[in-house]
């Protein structure tokens, strides 16, 4: 367990809205990522965190933006959601092990009408 | 071209069978390679890395073929609790140096029915 929490779980909102989700780590990881799984894809990484008021894009950047002020949260807002962005998002963290391996949150299902 | 590709299945195993599936990856440089387990509408769970050398964890066996650029993973007497998803992961290397860790490459998964 890397004591990863996501909230909220589940949230259904309408198009042109702003949504953030929050991912919550409690052990100290620098790397923290945002990614996005939806069906006959695999996950899709958004942006990602190399440390406080660190941020990077990933491949799925568009639509979306992140925050870090603190190493414990990384924020994932949609500035004005569409129904494209229905998906269900995962936040991960690396533990450093010079391989990368990542352990996840355990998502947050959201739905864009 | 997908960067990891896996061939979705289903799968279906009767339960003691072994299963075997593989993946594949298209950047040479990658350095680190991993499979997760997904249950249905959960988040996906590191189950094993794989080194060039191949390794076993129980009843997983992972194989990496580098001169071929595949995976694979096999399950041994298999298990109702092995239905999952299978997700190949691979590590892509990056020269930025603010990112030494590289980026996972995930694929789509394949998946895995056990019955009784």
């Amino acid at each position: 367990d890397a004591g990863i929490t996501q909230s909220p779980r589940h949230k259904v909102t309408e198009t042109g809205t702003p949504v953030t989700l929050r991912c919550h780590q409690t052990e100290n990881h620098r790397y923290m990522y945002w990614y996005r799984q939806d069906p006959g894809h695999g996950l899709r990484l958004i942006h990602y965190s190399y440390g406080v008021k660190d941020t990077d894009k990933g491949e799925v950047s568009d639509g979306y933006s992140v925050s870090r002020s603190k190493t414990e949260d990384f924020l994932l807002t949609l500035e004005s959601a569409t129904s494209s962005q229905t998906s269900v998002y995962f936040c991960a963290i690396s533990l450093n092990r010079g391989n990368n391996e990542q352990f996840f949150g355990p998502g947050t299902r959201l739905t864009v009408l | 071209r997908k960067e990891v590709e896996q061939d979705p299945g289903p799968f279906n195993v009767p339960e003691g069978a072994t299963v075997a599936f593989n993946c594949t990856y298209s950047n040479s440089a990658s350095q680190s390679f991993f499979w997760y387990r997904q249950d249905c509408r959960k988040e996906p769970k590191l189950l094993m890395s794989v080194y060039s050398s191949g390794n076993e964890d129980g009843r997983f066996t992972a194989q990496l073929n580098r001169a071929s650029q595949y995976i694979s993973l096999l399950i041994r007497d298999s298990k109702l609790s092995d239905s999952a998803t299978y997700l190949c992961v691979v590590n892509r290397p990056l020269l930025v140096t603010t990112d030494s860790w590289g980026k996972l490459q995930f694929g789509a998964g394949t998946q895995v029915v056990v019955t009784p």
